[in-house]
């Protein structure tokens, strides 16, 4: 089956812009999660939906990182006036349920380039 | 709050020699671990991983790794790897209740890299 999906796979902006980065995740899958990966560092967790809603967004690092899922399936991390610090890759995980025991399968990312 | 630390960020090993990859974790609640691998240009996949039980888990391509409570480990081993097994490797631990039990905290990943 299909597993999760995420695009654009590369975008490249101007420091000061708007960008969204979008994630399909795997059918059925009602969990969903937000990780932000730096060049040669693990990834770092942004934000978690359970359904439509955030469970947590401990993880987003300031106000111009927001992220929505309005039907509990798609989501869109959206980040406004991009800064250099931002290049990162944007990766996407979904996982059957919420318990802590299931496994979240991630999708390939997308690299942020803010140049 | 969790943390983890993996002691090697390169690891170079010769085709069918063995191979640890260390993995430490520093947790104030009980914790689920887990490896993850990372092929050259491909996404991250889970590769074993430990939630209760017996403390030595095995993957399906020879990988086995064993949570040590005491020293809060969980090294990954391999006895023979291949050229194939050239990656990099995350060990992450997710707390098993409490506020934060959506969140994955990874290490900083080891490239394994087998040599012919």
């Amino acid at each position: 089956g299909a597993g999760v999906s995420q695009t654009p796979s590369n975008k490249v902006t101007e420091k000061g812009k708007y960008v969204e980065l979008r994630c399909d995740p795997i059918s059925g899958h009602t969990a969903l999660y937000w990780y932000r990966q730096s060049l040669g560092q693990g990834p770092e967790f942004l934000i978690y939906f359970q359904g439509t809603g955030a469970a947590d967004d401990s993880g987003l690092p300031n106000d111009r990182f927001f992220a929505v899922r309005p039907e509990g399936s798609v989501s869109t991390l959206k980040i406004q006036r991009t800064e250099r610090g931002d290049s990162a890759v944007y990766l996407c995980a979904s996982s059957l349920g919420e318990s802590p025991k299931e496994t979240q399968y991630f999708g390939p990312g997308t690299r942020l380039l803010v140049l | 709050a969790q943390s983890v630390t993996q002691l090697d960020s390169q690891v170079p090993v010769f085709e069918e020699a063995p191979v640890e990859l260390r993995c430490n974790y520093s947790s104030s609640v009980s914790v689920y671990l887990f490896w993850y691998v990372q092929y050259p240009n491909q996404g991250l996949q889970l590769l074993l991983k430990y939630l209760s039980g017996s403390t030595l888990v095995e993957s399906i391509n020879g990988f086995e790794a064993e949570f040590n409570k005491s020293q809060t480990s969980f090294h990954l081993r391999k006895p023979s790897v291949h050229i194939s097994d050239t990656a990099e490797y995350f060990c992450a631990v997710r707390p098993a209740g409490g506020t934060s039990y959506g969140k994955l905290t990874f290490g900083q990943g080891t490239i394994l890299t087998v040599h012919p």
